[in-house]
């Protein structure tokens, strides 16, 4: 089974300042990774995944995340955070042999100050 | 809209009584999911299936708990003899299942057990 670690769980920011969100799974089998965002009040939504190839992606809003197989990390970064990023953000890992079951991160909630 | 959806969304009920969850997936989805999220957690999986059959079931889903997709349409999820401590938000996800592995969920049905 999959362990995922989100160390912080709390990210104060300055908007336009530059964030990172670490995500660190625990098994070095091959993965599947995402990162889903939740705003106040709303459901999970997929903000970006990786399932092969360049292991750089992004979102459609300035997000991005880089797969380290070595390091077994999927860190999520944004250059400017805006006011509108705040939320609170989950990392999921499946493995390639069940990935029917997403194994969550506890979540860390960014808070963009003015 | 077409999304994922869940009812009731929210739930109180006295410790000792039966309750009954809803979820419609995705219209085209043949693949649903159950978690439960606590507070400051992330979603931990509850069980899937693929179009009516339950394919896999956590260990969290306890003799209480049971879960229905009988046309392989909506999904139920139904916890017997409430305790305290199922007090949680019950999320519902669905997806196409291979080729894109993403899992579209639902707002969630926060249950409290008084």
């Amino acid at each position: 089974a999959q362990s995922v670690t989100q160390l912080d769980s709390q990210v104060p920011v300055f908007e336009e300042a530059p964030v990172e969100l670490r995500c660190n799974y625990s098994s070095s089998v091959s993965v599947y990774l995402f990162w889903y965002v939740q705003y106040p009040n709303q459901g999970l939504q997929l903000l970006l995944k990786y399932l092969s190839g360049s292991t750089l992606v992004e979102s459609i809003n300035g997000f991005e995340a880089e797969f380290n197989k070595s390091q077994t990390s999927f860190h999520l970064r944004k250059p400017s955070v805006h006011i509108s990023d705040t939320a609170e953000y989950f990392c999921a890992v499946s493995d390639h042999g069940n990935f029917n079951k997403f194994y969550f991160g506890s979540g860390t909630k960014l808070n963009v100050k003015p | 809209d077409t999304g994922v959806s869940q009812n009731p969304r929210h739930k109180i009920t006295k410790r000792g009584q039966n309750v009954t969850f809803r979820c419609d997936p995705i219209s085209e989805h043949n693949r649903l999911y159950w978690y439960r999220q606590t507070l400051g957690q992330g979603p931990e999986f509850l069980t899937y299936f693929q179009n009516e059959a339950q394919l896999e079931k956590s260990r969290l889903l306890s003799d209480r708990f049971s879960a229905e997709r009988p046309k392989g349409s909506f999904s139920t999820l139904e916890i017997q003899r409430t305790e305290q401590g199922d007090s949680a938000m019950y999320l519902c996800a669905s997806s196409l299942g291979t080729g894109d592995y993403e899992q579209y969920f639902g707002p969630g049905t926060r249950l409290t057990v008084t």
